[in-house]
């Protein structure tokens, strides 16, 4: 079964901290990995792809770890605006819709 | 400026009712894709389409069906509604047949089966 697991949370972390928070994959075929946000009672909007090398964009860090099956991403300087649900997506070999695998989401409140 | 749409963004229906949600993209996208959302579980793939009169299921497609007659639309048929269809239905869009690219979500439509 194509399962992807998250930490639902929530995390509490003050305003300028900085947050990471993981997301495990089982299935070792998988081919892509995203991050999406979701605000509360919103669509789900991409944040960012992650790359095998790691990649960066602003104050948000992705990385991959392929041997140990899981994504992670940073939050550097968090702003209050950060608050929302982090989903996880992961696409599995053969592509095409039936291969995309959304976690359940990690919830982040960032407090003033 | 291109967008997804969907409507209505609020129903309420009844046990045994057949209740059609609309889903219309202006980008042009050949993939489309409905999705549910219910606390608890991630987002789980309803059905989708990679083009003109092209259909297929998904996860959890029993109980609902689509058509695509046109590039733009992908309509969302609960046949006979139940309560455990209750949730929050987002349409998708994407471009690229086979391959993972990324999804643009409509807003949602909260469904409440009583």
């Amino acid at each position: 079964r194509k399962e992807v697991e998250q930490d639902p949370g929530p995390f509490n972390v003050p305003e300028g901290a900085t947050v990471a928070f993981n997301c495990t994959y089982s299935n070792s075929a998988s081919q892509s990995f995203f991050w999406y946000r979701q605000d509360c009672r919103k669509e789900p909007k991409l944040l960012m792809s992650v790359y095998s090398s790691g990649n960066e964009d602003g104050r948000f860090t992705a990385q991959l770890n392929r041997a140990s099956q899981y994504i992670s991403l940073l939050i550097r300087d968090s702003k209050l605006s950060d608050s929302a649900t982090y989903l996880c997506v992961v696409s599995y070999s053969g592509g095409g819709a039936d291969g995309l695998t959304f976690g359940k989401g990690t919830h982040l409140i960032i407090q003033p | 400026d291109a967008e997804i749409t969907q409507s209505p963004r609020h129903k309420i229906t009844e046990t045994g009712r057949q209740v059609t949600l609309a889903c219309h993209q202006t980008w042009n996208h050949n993939n489309m894709f409905w999705y549910r959302q219910d606390l608890g579980h991630g987002l789980r793939l309803i059905h989708y389409s990679y083009g003109v009169q092209d259909t297929n299921k998904g996860e959890v497609s029993d109980g609902y069906s689509v058509s695509r007659s046109n590039t733009e639309d992908l309509p969302l048929t609960l046949e006979s509604a139940a309560s455990s269809q209750t949730s929050v239905y987002f349409c998708a869009s994407s471009t690229r047949k086979g391959y993972t690219d990324t999804q643009y979500f409509g807003p949602g439509t909260r469904l409440t089966v009583l």
